[in-house]
């Protein structure tokens, strides 16, 4: 089955700087990755997703890059606030298969200093 | 109306006790999801409903038992759990794609169950 790994489990940054999470998988049939931001007592909210006909995707702060040939996919949140501070989670699905199921990394406890 | 619902928010249950998480949607998804997500961890498969039947089974214990009565709706009954049981049960939606591909998971806000 997939596997997704995702680097690094803390990040600290300071307001306005950049923060970069990255995860890799193992599946080449995978062909949709989320990514999820949860704050504390609250559901997974989903922020941005890029299918494997894409290689970039970029909504404001936020963007994805998708590099298919090396299994590996970023998140880039640029210009980082107090409020983005929140456990982030990437996703990886294969499809084909039947299987219509999200296997998730292990998550990005991201703290933004103000 | 663009949300899923679970209710109870939170559940307290002896290992003796039957319970049952609801969780509602009414955005014509035909795919339902349970997670269960202990603290500090991503959220972990339990059971996939395509189109109201069981798609996916991760395996999960008897105790474990979920039903999908109709499209908007998903329950998970609970029996003779265990103290380790004890997590946040979330519900997701989606609605499959044409030609295999994947939609957006919208997740409730969660059950916080704890079982002593």
């Amino acid at each position: 089955g997939e596997n997704v790994e995702q680097h690094p489990s803390t990040l600290s940054v300071q307001e306005g700087d950049s923060a970069v999470i990255k995860c890799t998988y193992s599946d080449s049939a995978s062909n949709y990755f989320p990514w999820y931001k949860q704050e504390l007592g609250k559901r997974p909210q989903l922020i941005i997703d890029i299918r494997s006909n894409v290689g970039e995707k970029k909504d404001q702060r936020i963007a994805v890059t998708l590099n298919k040939t090396a299994k590996h996919f970023s998140l880039h949140i640029t210009e980082t606030q107090p409020e983005d501070s929140a456990v982030y989670f990437c996703a990886a699905t294969p499809t084909g298969t039947g299987r219509r199921a999200l296997t998730f990394g292990s998550g990005t406890r991201l703290q933004v200093q103000p | 109306d663009t949300e899923v619902t679970q209710t109870p928010k939170h559940l307290v249950m002896g290992m003796t006790n039957k319970k049952s998480l609801k969780c509602e949607q009414h955005m014509g998804h035909r795919a339902m999801y349970w997670y269960k997500q202990k603290a500090k961890k991503p959220p972990e498969l339990m059971f996939v409903y395509s189109y109201e039947k069981l798609s996916i089974n991760e395996s999960v214990p008897s105790r474990f038992s979920p039903e999908c009565p109709n499209s908007s709706l998903l329950n998970l009954h609970l029996h003779a759990l265990q103290p380790e049981d004890s997590a946040l049960y979330l519900c997701a939606s989606s609605q499959p794609g044409r030609d295999r591909s994947y939609n957006e998971q919208f997740f409730g806000p969660g059950t916080r169950l704890t079982v002593l």
